[in-house]
C-alpha cells in the first residue's frame, strides 16, 4: 500500500532556530516528492521537488533531502521565521499512473515562537 | 502564487440544503482535482477531471458531483448537505511539465460547516 509518514507531527521551536522534519514513504514507482507549506485556512504551496537522482535542493531557508534508497526525505528551515508557523506537508507522486497521483503526508504541525 | 480561485471561502448552511462550491483556474490547465482535508489529516482526492467533458471519482468516496463544461471551471455540488460533509475543500490543476513534474496548484480552499 503507498504510504506516506510524516513526524514529528508537531513542533514548537523558539524564532531564529533551526529545525528538521522528516518524511518515510512506501510510494512505488517513484516519480518526484514535493514539500508543500500549508499556511491555517490556505491551500497547501510548493517549497521543493526532488526526482529520484537528487538528493538535495534549496529554496532560501528551505533545504530539502532525499534518500530514495531508504525512501527517506527530510525538510531543514534554518534560521525560523514567525511566518514558518504552518503545517508541511510530504507528497510523493507515483509514475504508475497518467494522472501522476499524489500521496500526501498529514503533515507536521510547525509553531514558531517569539 | 498560483491563479486558482475559490469561493466561497467560508460557508455554513443547514442540512438538506443544495450548494455547490466554485473553483477556478486562469493557467489554461487540463487537469483539475477536488480534495477534502479535516484538520491533522491528509488531503484525500474526492474528484479529478482530465478536460472538458472528463470527471472521475477519487479514492475518497462522496456524495459530491462535479462536471467540467469549461477548462477553467470546476465546480462540486452537495444536492443534500449533511453535518458529516463538514469539512475543508480544496481544488487543484496542473499541467505536466516538460520535466513531468505534474506540479499541483492549489485554490485557498472552502470551508464548509454543515449544521
Amino acid at each position: 500500500k503507498n504510504q506516506v509518514e510524516q513526524s514529528p507531527q508537531s513542533l514548537i521551536i523558539l524564532e531564529g532556530k533551526n529545525c528538521t522534519l522528516q518524511c518515510n514513504y512506501t510510494v512505488s514507482p517513484f516519480s518526484n516528492l514535493r514539500w508543500y507549506k500549508q499556511d491555517t485556512g490556505r491551500g497547501p504551496v510548493s517549497l521543493t521537488i526532488m526526482t529520484f537522482s537528487e538528493n538535495t535542493k534549496s529554496n532560501g531557508r528551505y533545504t530539502a533531502t532525499l534518500d530514495a534508497d531508504t525512501k527517506q526525505s527530510s525538510l531543514h528551515i534554518t534560521a525560523s521565521q514567525l511566518s514558518d508557523s504552518a503545517s508541511y506537508i510530504c507528497v510523493v507522486s507515483d509514475r504508475g499512473s497518467t494522472l501522476g497521483r499524489l500521496y500526501f503526508g498529514r503533515g507536521t504541525q510547525l509553531t514558531v515562537w517569539p | 502564487e498560483a491563479d486558482i480561485y475559490q469561493t466561497p471561502r467560508y460557508l455554513v448552511i443547514g442540512t438538506g440544503k443544495k450548494i455547490t462550491l466554485e473553483c477556478s483556474q486562469t493557467m489554461g490547465h487540463d487537469k483539475m482535482y477536488w480534495y477534502q482535508q479535516d484538520p491533522g489529516m491528509e488531503l484525500h482526492l474526492i474528484h479529478y477531471s482530465y478536460g472538458v467533458n472528463s470527471t472521475e471519482k477519487g479514492d475518497l468516496s462522496s456524495e459530491s458531483t462535479v462536471s467540467r463544461i469549461r477548462t477553467e471551471h470546476f465546480p462540486l455540488t452537495l444536492e443534500s448537505a449533511r453535518p458529516s460533509h463538514t469539512s475543508q475543500y480544496l481544488c487543484a490543476s496542473s499541467e505536466k511539465t516538460g520535466t513531468g513534474s505534474n506540479e499541483q496548484f492549489f485554490g485557498p480552499g472552502t470551508r464548509l460547516t454543515v449544521l
